[in-house]
């Protein structure tokens, strides 16, 4: 069965630091791996997407990278701000169609 | 900017009371999915649609809930009798055909089963 899991559940950082977050998957025919954004209470918002073939993808202050090999993906931010505070979901694309997501990390950045 | 628009946005019901969810995907989106999201869970497919078709519905509930999309645009989703396991976010997404990794999903529909 593929799983995804997020490591740490929950985080509290304060403003300006830089942070990273864990990712790891047990399917090894991974079609692409890709993070997600969720404020509480609302939908999914994807932040980046990384196909199997790629090492890692940028947007902004976000760094997202894949280590196949480790089943591995980690999603790094630069200058953390209050408005980053929200839930971190990443979730990989397998053979079929349907994305398996991990549980999420709750991110919570202090001004 | 087009999005994945869903309704209502809250539900509180009784137990064995039936539900039902609407959702209209970004116009065009041939694809239409409803996950499940427990809270701090992470979501769960229940179905897929491809136009009006289903072509996954494996780990759909098929005893109490049941979806469909007649006319392959919106869709419905719906819990009938609803039970206390049920409540959750119910999230729909849409995507492009044969673009599965691109999927823009609506605000869901919160369900609290009392």
């Amino acid at each position: 069965k593929q799983e995804v899991t997020q490591i740490p559940a929950a985080l509290s950082v304060p403003e300006g630091e830089n942070l990273v977050l864990n990712c790891s998957f047990t399917d090894s025919a991974i079609y692409n791996l890709q993070w997600f954004r969720q404020d509480p209470g609302k939908g999914l918002t994807s932040l980046l997407l990384i196909q199997s073939s790629q090492r890692e993808q940028t947007s902004g202050r976000l760094n997202a990278s894949l280590d196949k090999s480790s089943g591995r993906s980690t999603l790094y931010i630069a200058a953390s701000q209050p408005g980053d505070s929200a839930t971190y979901l990443c979730a990989q694309k397998g053979t079929g169609t349907a994305l398996i997501f991990g549980k999420g990390t709750t991110l919570s950045v202090s001004s | 900017e087009a999005e994945v628009a869903q309704s209502p946005r809250y539900k509180i019901t009784e137990k064995s009371q039936a539900v039902a969810f609407w959702c209209d995907p970004i116009s065009g989106h041939a694809t239409l999915y409803w996950y499940r999201q427990i809270l701090g869970q992470g979501p769960e497919l229940l179905v897929q649609f491809q136009d009006e078709s289903v072509v996954d519905d494996s780990q759909l509930p098929k005893d109490r809930f049941s979806a469909e999309r007649l006319k392959g645009v919106d869709s419905t989703l719906k819990i009938q009798p609803a039970e206390l396991g049920d409540s959750a976010m119910y999230l729909c997404a849409s995507s492009l055909w044969g673009r599965p990794e691109t999927q823009y999903f609506g605000p869901g529909t919160r369900l609290l089963v009392l």
